[in-house]
């Protein structure tokens, strides 16, 4: 049974502040990374799919790095914004099968 | 393009009742997942439909079951509610099954009492 880390579970900044999270998951049999962004009321929404080792990413202020020999992402946020205050999740699978998610990290930024 | 549309939005039951749930798929999508997300909790997967079968089951009893529809859209059925059912369910619709990315709807609020 796939088991997804998320840490930490919460964090509170001040807005221009950089941060990150990490997500840590099973190296074996991994097929993919998913990173979401879940901003209350809304639905979650897709950041990023990475698949390949050392894979990194970017979308704006925010990007990814991937590791799967040793199991883990990063997410980090440059410079965040009040409107970067949502729950941040990941979800890993193996080829074929569904997402497993970790519980999530809280980012609340205020202005 | 309308994205993934669940309803209701919020619903409350008693323990013993049963519930339906529905997903409507974003538009060119062919694969439904459903998830529970309790407080405190990540998403958890309770099963994906394609092309009207049920592929994948998750770690939850025969009292969730589904359908998917040949539109693509599908619906979740919990009988028997237990108040530990008092959940948010998640819809999440993909054009394949490997999941390369899944789109998620709003979710359903549904409280048990």
């Amino acid at each position: 049974i796939l088991n997804v880390e998320q840490s930490p579970q919460s964090l509170h900044v001040q807005e221009g502040d950089s941060t990150n999270f990490t997500c840590s998951f099973p190296s074996s049999n991994f097929y993919a990374l998913h990173w979401y962004r879940w901003e209350t009321a809304k639905s979650p929404e897709a950041l990023f799919v990475m698949t390949l080792n050392g894979d990194e990413k970017k979308k704006g202020r925010i990007s990814a790095t991937l590791n799967t020999k040793e199991g883990y992402s990063y997410l980090y946020i440059k410079g965040s914004q009040p409107e970067d205050s949502a729950t941040y999740l990941c979800a890993t699978n193996q080829a074929g099968t569904a997402l497993i998610f970790g519980k999530g990290t809280t980012l609340s930024v205020s202005s | 393009d309308a994205g993934v549309t669940q309803s209701p939005t919020h619903l409350i039951k008693t323990r013993g009742q049963q519930v339906t749930l529905r997903c409507s798929p974003k538009s060119g999508h062919d694969t439904v997942s459903w998830y529970q997300q309790a407080l405190g909790q990540g998403p958890q997967f309770i099963f994906q439909y394609y092309e009207e079968e049920e592929r994948q089951r998750g770690n939850f009893p025969d009292r969730f079951s589904g359908h998917q529809f040949p539109n693509y859209s599908s619906e979740l059925n919990v009988n028997a509610l237990l108040l530990g059912d008092s959940a948010l369910y998640l819809c999440a619709s993909s054009w394949d099954r490997l999941q390369e990315t899944q789109y998620f709807g709003p979710g359903t609020r549904l409280l048990v009492l």
